[in-house]
């Protein structure tokens, strides 16, 4: 079974500066699904960025950006210019190709608290 | 385009009784998805449906169960209520279950906060 890591419970980063979040996952396939949700103190999951594995190319929305590292099974994702509104609970997501359906697999997710 | 909604947004419940939640996709979304989020256990998947039929299910108990109808409507039912059960309940939809990435992504509802005492 797929299982999904977040070894930072707690983030913190002063407004307008850069800071990356990570993501580490483990599995036997070459072909998935990654994704970053944020879930603010309303706790609605929204999606931030999604990643096809078997593309080369980071995804890139806005001021979100991903490091996409397959061999290293690595998925970080880096928020630039922090807002306020960026301070929420980030989960990493892995969705398989080979289980029917489209169910997620989540990290234990890291907090983001944004300084002004 | 309206997101997707669940009701009731929150809810007390006692040891033993039973809950229906209910869950509307985005219109056009054919597949629900039900997580449960737990400050100890984080977000576990329970099951999918789509076309009405059972997809895929998580590693939970029978007194988990669920439906959907027609109209991608989806329902989840949990009989005989534990302390443990206390959880916040989010809802998925998104428009398929078939290979091709972006008909597949998932959108959430802003759950249900069930409380069992």
């Amino acid at each position: 079974a797929q299982t999904v890591t977040q070894s930072q419970p707690e983030m913190s980063v002063q407004e307008a500066e850069t800071v990356t979040l990570s993501c580490t996952y483990d599995t036997s396939e070459s072909d998935y699904y990654l994704f970053w949700y944020k879930q603010p103190p309303s706790r609605q999951m929204i999606l931030v960025i999604r990643q096809e594995a078997y593309k080369q190319q980071n995804a890139t929305e806005n001021r979100f950006s991903v490091n996409f590292q397959k061999a290293a099974k690595s998925f970080s994702l880096k928020i630039s210019d922090s807002q306020l509104g960026d301070a929420a609970m980030y989960f990493c997501a892995y969705r398989s190709p080979m289980e029917y359906g489209n169910k997620l697999v989540f990290g234990a997710g890291t907090i983001l608290r944004v300084k002004s | 385009k309206a997101g997707v909604t669940q009701t009731p947004r929150y809810l007390i419940k006692t040891r033993g009784q039973q809950v229906t939640l209910s869950c509307s996709p985005i219109s056009g979304h054919r597949s629900v998805s039900w997580y449960q989020q737990t400050p100890g256990q984080g977000l576990q998947f329970l099951f999918e449906y789509f076309s009405e039929t059972q997809r895929n299910k998580g590693n939970f108990p029978g007194r988990f169960s669920g439906r959907q109808f027609s109209n991608s409507r989806s329902e989840m039912n949990v009989s005989t209520l534990e302390l443990g059960d206390s959880a916040l309940y989010l809802c998925a939809s998104s428009l398929s279950v078939n290979r091709g990435g972006a008909r597949e992504t998932q959108y959430f509802g802003p759950g249900t906060r069930l409380l069992v005492l």
